[in-house]
C-alpha cells in the first residue's frame, strides 16, 4: 500500500484565498483524522472522521475550517478565508479500530499564509 | 486533552539506552499506553504500545508500572537517527470515543 496521502506537499498563498488540503487514507482503514502542527501549540487533533461520518470537529479552530469525507478514499480540509495564523503543517492520518494502535501519518502539507 | 506528562528534553549518548519517562496518572482501565515518534518535520511514527505488560518489539521496549500510573520507553542502543521528539499518549478503545492527543512530548537528542 502506498500509505496515507495528502496533497499539496506545500502551498504558499495570500491572506484572504481558500485554501484545500486532500488526504487519501490506506484501503481499508475507517478512521480518518486531521491534525495541524505548529511550534507554539504542537499537535493538535482538528476533526476526526469514521466510515465518513465526522464523530467528533471539537478541535477545528473556527467556522472558517471545515473538513468532508465524501467517501472512504478521500478526505479535504478546507480553510476559507485563509489567515497568517493559519500557517503550520496539517497532517492526515488513519486507522483500523483493532486496536494495533498504528496510526498512519501522511508525510504532511506545509501551509504559508502571507 | 493530553492525559500524560513527558519531560521536554532529555539528551542521550550514541550506544547507550534511552529511558524516556512518561506519567498518566489518571488512566483508566481500558486505556492503552502508546508511543510514537516525530523526526524532525516528517509524520509521527508508531514505536510500540500496551496495556499492562511490558512490550518489547524490534525498536523498543515498553515497560508500565504495576499500578499503570506511569512508564518507560527503553530505546536499547540509542542511535543518532534516534533523536526526534518522542510522544506518549493514553487512550481508550476507538469506538468509544477515544482519539489520539499527542501533547508536548520529548525531545530526544542522541549525542555522538
Amino acid at each position: 500500500d502506498a500509505g496515507v496521502i495528502q496533497s499539496p506537499r506545500h502551498e504558499v498563498t495570500e491572506m484572504g484565498q481558500e485554501v484545500t488540503l486532500r488526504c487519501k487514507p490506506i484501503s481499508g482503514h475507517d478512521y480518518l483524522f486531521w491534525y495541524r502542527q505548529t511550534m507554539m501549540r504542537g499537535l493538535e487533533l482538528l476533526i476526526y472522521f469514521n466510515n465518513n461520518v465526522p464523530i467528533d470537529d471539537s478541535g477545528m479552530p473556527e467556522d472558517r475550517f471545515s473538513a468532508k469525507m465524501p467517501n472512504a478514499s478521500f478526505s479535504t480540509l478546507k480553510i476559507q478565508p485563509s489567515e497568517p495564523r493559519d500557517s503550520a503543517v496539517y497532517f492526515c492520518a488513519s486507522i483500523t479500530p483493532d486496536n494495533t494502535g498504528e496510526l498512519f501519518f501522511g508525510e504532511g502539507s506545509r501551509l504559508t499564509v502571507l | 486533552d493530553a492525559k500524560t506528562t513527558q519531560p521536554p528534553s532529555m539528551d542521550c549518548a550514541e550506544g547507550r539506552a534511552a529511558n524516556l519517562p512518561c506519567n498518566h496518572s489518571t488512566i483508566s482501565g481500558n486505556e492503552y499506553v502508546y508511543w510514537y515518534r516525530q523526526i524532525h518535520s516528517q509524520g509521527p511514527q508508531y514505536i510500540i504500545h500496551g496495556l499492562k505488560n511490558n512490550e518489547t518489539n524490534e525498536m523498543a521496549s515498553l515497560i508500565i508500572t504495576e499500578d499503570r500510573k506511569s512508564s518507560t520507553l527503553i530505546l536499547p542502543h540509542a542511535t543518532l537517527r534516534d533523536t526526534a521528539v518522542y510522544y506518549c499518549i493514553v487512550r481508550g478503545p476507538l469506538n468509544t470515543g477515544n482519539q489520539f492527543y499527542f501533547g508536548t512530548g520529548t525531545s530526544l537528542t542522541v549525542i555522538p
